[in-house]
Parts: structure tokens; C-alpha cells; sequence
């Protein structure tokens, strides 16, 4: 079974440092890996999609990376703004039917 | 351009009654999936349809249906609702039903049982 897990739980920075979060999944049969964010009580955002054939993918200051074969993948923030503050959740496409599987999220905290 | 839509966004429900929530994919989407996100949890894979047909349930309560029309839409019938039935209910997209294609998430309904 398929098991999501993300770390740090909770992550506080000062505004304009880097930053990782992690997440990790158990069975490396994938079809892809997608990070989101979502504000408190609201949607979730679409942030990156990583096919499985993919290692890395970029937009702005995000970069979300992808080692199928260690089952990792991380999202990096560059320049951390107040803005960003919000959690932030990977999940995985482990099945033909498309179902995705969520990790608990990763809350961040950036503060002026 | 066109997002998931979902209604309504919020719904406030007494015990035992019946609540009905309704999906809109991105047009030209063939697959719909249906998530429940707990206070403080993960979203959790309810259900999905592709070609108006199930492809696929999760943690679906027996209390719980859903189905897919014609034109792709889907709705999300949650019967004798209980306390723990308060949540966001999410509602995803994709196209062609393909596992490797991006799935386009709606803004939510939020449960409330009273």
C-alpha cells in the first residue's frame, strides 16, 4: 500500500530564506508526483507536476525535484516571501485509475 | 480559462438529513475524482468515474453515491449524514483518463453537520 509522509510537519523561516520540504513515498511505481498549496479552508493550488520519467521541474522560485528510485521528492522555495505562508502538500499518481494519494502537508510559516 | 467548478461551496446540514454535491469538470475532461479533507487531514480519494463509469472508489462510505452524466458532470449524494461527515469536499479533474495527466482540482465545498 502506498504511503505518503512529509517532513517537516510544520516549518517557521524569516522571510528571504531558502527553504526544502520533503516528501517521501514508499512504492516507487508511479505515474507522477504533484505538490500543491492550500491556504487555510480553501482549494488546492496546483503547484508543479513531475512525470515519472522527469527528475525536476521549475516555475518561479519553486523547484520540485524527483528520485523515483529513492522515493523522494522535494520542493524548494527560493527567497521565501510572507505570501508563501500556507501548507503545502506532495501527492502521488500510483494507480491506472488516477487516484492520487496525498502526504499530510508541510504548514509554512514565513514571517516579515 | 475554465476550472473545475463546485457547488455550492458551502452547506449546512442537520443529522440524518441528505445533502447533494454537484461537479463541473474542465470541458473536454473525461475523469472525475472526489476527495473528503477532515479538519487538520489530508484529502482522502472518495470516488472517481471515467466515461461515466466507476473506475475506481477509495473510503466511500456505504451512505455515500455518486455518478457521472452525460455531459461529465458529477454529483456526490451523502446520505443520513452524521457529525463526522463535516469537511471539504473536493472535486478533480483530468482528461482522457490517463494516470499520468494532471488532475485540476475545484475550490471545494465545505459540510457543515450540525
Amino acid at each position: 500500500k502506498q504511503e505518503v509522509t512529509q517532513i517537516p510537519a510544520a516549518l517557521s523561516v524569516p522571510e528571504g530564506e531558502n527553504l526544502v520540504l520533503n516528501c517521501s513515498f514508499t512504492d516507487s511505481a508511479i505515474y507522477n508526483l504533484q505538490w500543491f498549496r492550500q491556504d487555510p479552508g480553501k482549494g488546492l493550488t496546483s503547484l508543479l507536476l513531475i512525470q515519472s520519467s522527469q527528475r525536476e521541474q521549475t516555475s518561479g522560485r519553486l523547484n520540485a525535484s524527483l528520485d523515483k528510485s529513492s522515493g523522494r521528492s522535494t520542493l524548494y522555495i527560493a527567497a521565501s516571501q510572507p505570501g508563501d505562508s500556507a501548507t503545502y502538500l506532495c501527492a502521488v499518481k500510483a494507480s491506472n485509475t488516477g487516484k492520487l494519494i496525498f502526504g499530510q502537508g508541510t504548514t509554512l510559516q514565513v514571517k516579515p | 480559462a475554465a476550472g473545475v467548478i463546485q457547488s455550492p461551496r458551502h452547506l449546512i446540514k442537520e443529522k440524518r438529513e441528505t445533502a447533494t454535491l454537484k461537479c463541473y469538470p474542465i470541458p473536454r475532461h473525461d475523469t472525475v475524482y472526489w476527495y473528503q479533507q477532515g479538519p487538520g487531514q489530508d484529502p482522502q480519494f472518495l470516488i472517481s468515474f471515467y466515461e461515466k463509469m466507476q473506475s475506481d472508489k477509495g473510503s466511500i462510505p456505504d451512505r455515500f453515491s455518486a455518478q457521472q452524466f452525460s455531459d461529465y458532470h458529477s454529483e456526490l449524494n451523502m446520505s443520513s449524514l452524521e457529525l463526522g461527515d463535516s469537511a471539504l469536499y473536493f472535486c478533480a479533474s483530468s482528461s482522457t483518463g490517463h494516470a499520468a495527466t494532471e488532475a485540476f482540482f475545484g475550490q471545494g465545498t465545505r459540510l457543515t453537520v450540525v
